[in-house]
């Protein structure tokens, strides 16, 4: 399958700070990419979409001005967390897309913010 | 919106015996149902998927059936091994471009 690489793998940082975090598809190009977050023992929730060149578009519950998602290329997509604080602390996985049907994962983002 | 739904939530299988998933979604729009094993502190890997034209895939050891008219799909792994242990995903969309939605996931443990 293709190779979706995310950087970086985990991340600590304190309350108040911004972190970014890059989802790459390394073989192909993505003409879609999903952000997702996974809490311990749950399933994944999508957090927005994202098309090459397009705004994202968010999920229900979302916050837009917090997660901002900019996919500039076809081949990177990139989120931030802005002023995070320890309720952000989760899972960050970031999915491709192409042409087909197939979605193929990131390895996630363990953020840990204190 | 879709709603996808999978059991059991916890299954325990000995080595070499098979392990069933079963799945339902809502949405008669869905036409993809791609299956996910998901190590701890991985990402999600494709292990198989099937699309609305094809009542059942099979590779190796893992086969997905899927019922149209009834709404469900079914992941099979047979010979189960302990690397097998993992939680597995289920889920649907409707075409490219659209996101994937969930069910709750399946761990699975197999025994040696």
């Amino acid at each position: 399958g293709a190779v979706v690489s995310q950087h970086p793998s985990w991340v600590i940082c304190k309350s108040g700070t911004s972190v970014k975090i890059e989802c790459r598809s390394l073989d192909f190009q993505a003409t879609t990419m999903f952000w997702y977050r996974q809490f311990p023992k749950q399933s994944l929730m999508l957090m927005a979409t994202s098309n090459e060149g397009s705004k994202a578009t968010y999920e229900q519950g979302v916050e837009k001005d917090k997660f901002l998602i900019n996919h500039a290329s076809l081949t990177l997509s990139t989120l931030t967390v802005t002023s995070a604080h320890p309720e952000d602390s989760s899972f960050y996985i970031c999915s491709a897309g192409g042409l087909s049907l197939e979605q193929f994962f990131g390895p996630g983002t363990r953020l840990t913010v204190l | 919106g879709e709603n996808v739904e999978q059991h059991p939530s916890t299954l325990s299988v000995q080595e070499g015996d098979s392990a069933v998933i079963k799945c339902t979604y809502s949405d008669s729009a869905s036409n993809y149902f791609p299956w996910y094993k998901q190590e701890l502190g991985k990402g999600p890997q494709l292990i198989i998927d099937i699309r609305s034209n094809v009542g059942e895939k099979k590779d190796q050891r893992i086969a997905v059936t899927l019922n149209k008219t009834a709404k469900h799909f079914s992941l099979h792994i047979t010979e189960t091994q302990p690397e097998d242990s993992a939680v597995y995903f289920c889920a649907a969309s409707r075409n490219s471009g659209y996101a994937l939605n969930f069910g709750k996931g399946t761990s699975l443990l197999v025994t040696p």
